[in-house]
């Protein structure tokens, strides 16, 4: 079945350093790829999503690209701050458009001044 | 709009007892979803509902589980007889079947002691 995998955290960075988040997928098809953002206490939220091969999401400085030759949605920042400190999550869409989301295990990112 | 509403937000009750969490998802939006998280494994969908249909529920872990949807407005997750493996945060979500995102809620941070 359809599987999303993350690079393994926790990822800790110093504040204007690059980030990037691994992540690879497993779908039959074309799915819709996504990355959630979770705060601490709050539920997830939609970061950026990307709907076809060659596909570019981006928001709040964030991108990923949907790579089907190498099936994967990287996630990536140029200069991360502080406030980027959150648990990052990968998703996929499966293209029977249930609307099932497959989420990855997510990656906690830390980034100190 | 005041988003994805969950109640309560923590809920500490004694092993055995029923738990009921409440959902009430966005206006207008058809599918619904709930998840459970945990540090061990991660998010985990129990059950989604397209236009108030029970669409999968094979995530559930046991019959102690059970879900409703009455209305467009309004689901419930409960939990009978609850056992101390069930705590966990409890996050419902909603959607437009044909859009790509999902909106959660806050969640509801459930201990079963």
């Amino acid at each position: 079945g359809d599987s999303v995998t993350q690079m393994e955290g926790p990822v800790t960075l110093s504040e204007e350093a690059f980030l990037t988040i691994n992540c690879t997928y497993t779908a039959t098809g074309y799915p819709s790829l996504f990355w959630y953002v979770q705060y601490p206490g709050e539920g997830l939220q939609l970061l950026l999503k990307a709907t076809k091969a060659d596909d570019k999401g981006s928001n709040k400085g964030f991108e990923a690209t949907y790579r089907k030759e190498t099936t994967s949605f990287h996630l990536e920042k140029g200069s991360v701050q502080v406030s980027d400190s959150a648990v990052y999550f990968c998703a996929l869409r499966g293209s029977s458009n249930t609307g099932k989301l497959i989420f990855g295990q997510g990656t906690t990112l830390q980034v100190k001044p | 709009d005041a988003g994805v509403i969950q109640s309560p937000r923590h809920e500490v009750t004694e092993m055995g007892q029923e738990v009921t969490l409440r959902c009430k998802p966005i206006s207008g939006h058809n599918s619904l979803f709930w998840y459970r998280q945990t540090m061990m494994r991660g998010l985990e969908l129990l059950i989604y509902f397209n236009n108030n249909v029970p669409i999968d529920d094979s995530g559930m872990p046991e019959d102690r589980f059970s879900a409703k949807m009455p209305n467009a407005s309004f689901s419930t997750l409960k939990i009978q007889p609850s056992e101390p493996r069930d705590s966990a945060v409890y996050f419902c979500a909603s959607s437009l079947q044909t859009d790509y995102g999902y909106t959660f809620g806050s969640g509801t941070r459930l201990t079963v002691v």
